[in-house]
């Protein structure tokens, strides 16, 4: 199926450092979402974007809808044990009348204590 | 509910049986979603609800693939003549509203063909 190419694809980090991923897309996209997913778990959301150039904070959690509207960036501030995880983008675009939200490949993150 | 919930959690079938897989999204959403995700992968898109209007079922891998949805109430997933292959998580979101609005997601129901 169709998926947006997120990077990197995994990343090992000490705690305490601060992480950053980011999500390419060919398309034009009106909404942005990041998601966690934990192990068995569903995907949890993380931070919404609605327009081009908004920079949204949830904690340590920053997110942009990047200017072109072809991608999105996530960034950790002083990462935390519990924020290993896989953490995904999702990007919606009115196409044809639906709005079916296209994931990305996912970052893979561990925390070193 | 106050979260979506879906059943049954673990599903083990033999190659060739039929399952249906359902979802009860989070009550007054219009909208809803499954995905599929295999081991180790990304979030497949596989269709969306949104109120009465047509379904957009642009990801169904194949015409063992069907899912209802009445009103804009529960969902159910049915996969025909399972395959090996159908083997994955299979996660169900709902939305307030269409047009790109946040996703919230069920635990998934995890599906394994024998």
């Amino acid at each position: 199926g169709q998926q947006l190419n997120q990077s990197p694809q995994s990343m090992f980090i000490q705690e305490g450092e601060d992480v950053s991923m980011n999500c390419t897309s060919s398309s034009i996209f009106n909404t942005w979402l990041w998601y966690k997913q934990d192990p068995g778990e569903g995907p949890v959301l993380l931070i919404a974007l609605y327009k081009a150039g908004e920079l949204t904070s949830n904690g340590r959690l920053t997110a942009q809808f990047g200017i072109t509207r072809k991608d999105s960036f996530l960034n950790i501030s002083a990462s935390i044990p519990s924020d290993v995880g896989i953490y995904f983008c999702a990007g919606s675009a009115t196409t044809s009348g639906t709005y079916k939200y296209i994931f990305g490949t996912g970052t893979r993150l561990k925390v070193l204590a | 509910g106050a979260g979506v919930s879906q059943s049954p959690s673990n599903k083990v079938t033999e190659k060739g049986k039929d399952v249906e897989l359902r979802c009860d999204p989070i009550s007054g959403h219009t909208a809803l979603y499954w995905y599929r995700q295999r081991l180790g992968q990304g979030l497949e898109f596989l269709i969306y609800f949104q109120g009465n209007s047509a379904p957009d079922k642009s990801g169904l891998p194949s015409d063992r693939f069907s899912a209802e949805r009445t009103g804009e109430s529960v969902s159910t997933l049915t996969i025909q003549r399972t395959q090996q292959e159908d083997s994955a998580v299979y996660l169900c979101a709902s939305s307030l509203v269409g047009g790109g609005g946040e996703l919230f997601f069920g635990e998934g129901s995890r599906l394994t063909v024998l």
